[in-house]
């Protein structure tokens, strides 16, 4: 799975958006853009994922770069109970009966200030 | 909104103990997993479960780990003889919808916390 790169902290107004990067500039035609976050020590929550196309659901949009080296994950009315540690990661989706691990990295730590 | 289940949230034991984690996936998930994560440090894989059996695991699985879907609810991980080393969350995440399905998004479990002393 391609290698992604995430700056290590970011701070946002309560209220703005939050815009969060990740570099991947070795992604593969077959790999998607995972994002997930996790609260304090808490299971890693799933936010979003795409392959080409821009996404949104109820928790963020996602915005992934023509040339797909890059990707922004967007949440557009931050909330205090958005600080969490957010990571972004690279992996092929399935087509066959393997269980394909998620490779954690560091991720970015957003604190959302009241 | 189904979700991942995990007991104990907190299981304490002794050096040199069994200890077995519980899971309840997600039910009409196939695809199975544990990652743990030692604190301040990454969410890392262990191990993954799939059809009854092993599909990728990690160096840290060694033979003091292992897994089991004993019934059809329930996704178990135990350590044989737990380390120091071992005091870590544990989390159990499930996926997979059937056959055909192209992305594999994991839902995780709320984790639990070993602590051994």
């Amino acid at each position: 799975d391609a290698k992604t790169t995430q700056p290590p902290s970011m701070d946002c107004a309560e209220g703005r958006a939050a815009n969060l990067p990740c570099n991947h500039s070795t992604i593969s035609g077959n790999e998607y853009v995972y994002w997930y976050r996790q609260i304090h020590s808490q299971g890693p929550q799933y936010i979003i994922h795409g392959l080409k196309n821009n996404e949104t659901n109820e928790m963020a949009s996602l915005i992934i770069t023509e040339d797909r080296k890059s990707s922004t994950l967007i949440l557009p009315h931050a909330t205090l109970r958005d600080t969490a540690v957010y990571y972004c990661i690279v992996r092929v989706g399935i087509s066959s009966g393997s269980a394909r691990q998620l490779t954690f990295g560091s991720g970015t730590q957003l604190t959302v200030l009241p | 909104e189904p979700e991942v289940t995990q007991t104990p949230s907190h299981q304490v034991t002794q050096m040199g103990q069994e200890v077995i984690l519980r899971c309840v996936p997600i039910s009409n998930h196939l695809y199975f997993y544990w990652y743990r994560q030692i604190l301040g440090q990454k969410v890392e894989f262990l191990v993954s479960f799939y059809n009854n059996e092993i599909s990728e695991k990690s160096e840290i699985f060694d033979d003091q780990f292992s897994v089991e879907r004993p019934d059809g609810s329930n996704f178990t991980l135990k350590i044989r003889s737990t380390k120091l080393e071992d005091s870590a969350m544990y989390f159990c995440a499930s996926s997979g919808q059937g056959v055909g399905t192209i992305t594999d998004t994991q839902y995780f479990g709320p984790g639990t916390r070993l602590t051994v002393l």
